[in-house]
């Protein structure tokens, strides 16, 4: 019943660099989610985003929404070290419950 | 603010054994949720409570049980582990439903199943 997948599976880059990850869903939804995992760490929220929204920003990251096409986007620029992380898109299935996609590796280069 | 906590935080059962994950929050939430974690797989919904007293299946619920003990704790029980359970599991909690506001998670239990 996995409802989010992310693109790319994995993805590495140099630090100072763009990295955009991807997150298509299959029904229609009230809002979407992003949360960042540290290796060994619980999951910590980042960015909700409505689905009247189409984008919307938090420091470094910014979030688009495209009901149309049912994807998502999370763009984190100048990457930093700390932002190597897996990063996971979760919609909502009801009021309590969410669900999940498998999830962006995403690893900084120095 | 410790935020959610959960015990222990590595655990190695034999098949057949019981026990229980403990889940507190300090941030005066309603709402409970207890998720796994496989490699490569999204987070699955095992259990939820709404509210305190109020206890719900979520996508994954077989072999496991709950108890909303008071408004901070929501514990998991494994009466009896099988292989398949080898997992992470996560506590998470949030103010009122999640249209509005967003999880809380804890630092997970590794649990093994030998």
């Amino acid at each position: 019943s996995q409802q989010g997948e992310e693109d790319p599976q994995a993805l590495s880059i140099q630090e100072g660099e763009n990295a955009t990850m991807n997150c298509s869903y299959k029904t229609s939804i009230n809002n979407l989610q992003w949360y960042r995992q540290n290796s060994g760490r619980g999951l910590v929220h980042l960015i909700l985003i409505r689905s009247n929204e189409r984008e919307k920003h938090s420091g470094r990251l910014r979030v688009t929404l495209d009901t149309s096409k049912k994807s998502s986007s999370l763009l984190i620029t100048a990457s930093r070290a700390a932002d190597t992380a897996s990063y996971f898109c979760a919609t909502d299935l009801s009021n309590y419950q969410l669900i999940w996609g498998a999830g962006t590796k995403l690893i900084i280069k120095p | 603010n410790a935020g959610v906590t959960q015990t222990p935080k590595f655990q190695v059962l034999k098949t057949g054994q019981s026990m229980t994950l403990q889940c507190a929050q300090d941030m005066n939430h309603n709402s409970m949720y207890w998720y796994r974690q496989d490699p490569g797989m999204g987070l699955r919904l095992i259990y939820y409570s709404a509210s305190e007293g109020t206890t719900d299946k979520g996508e994954v619920p077989n072999g496991y049980n709950v108890s909303r003990l008071n408004k901070r704790e929501f514990s998991l029980r494994l009466e009896s582990a099988a292989p398949s359970q080898t997992s992470v599991y996560f506590c998470a909690s949030t103010g009122t439903a999640l249209g509005s506001l967003s999880l809380h998670f804890g630092n997970g239990t590794r649990l093994t199943v030998t």
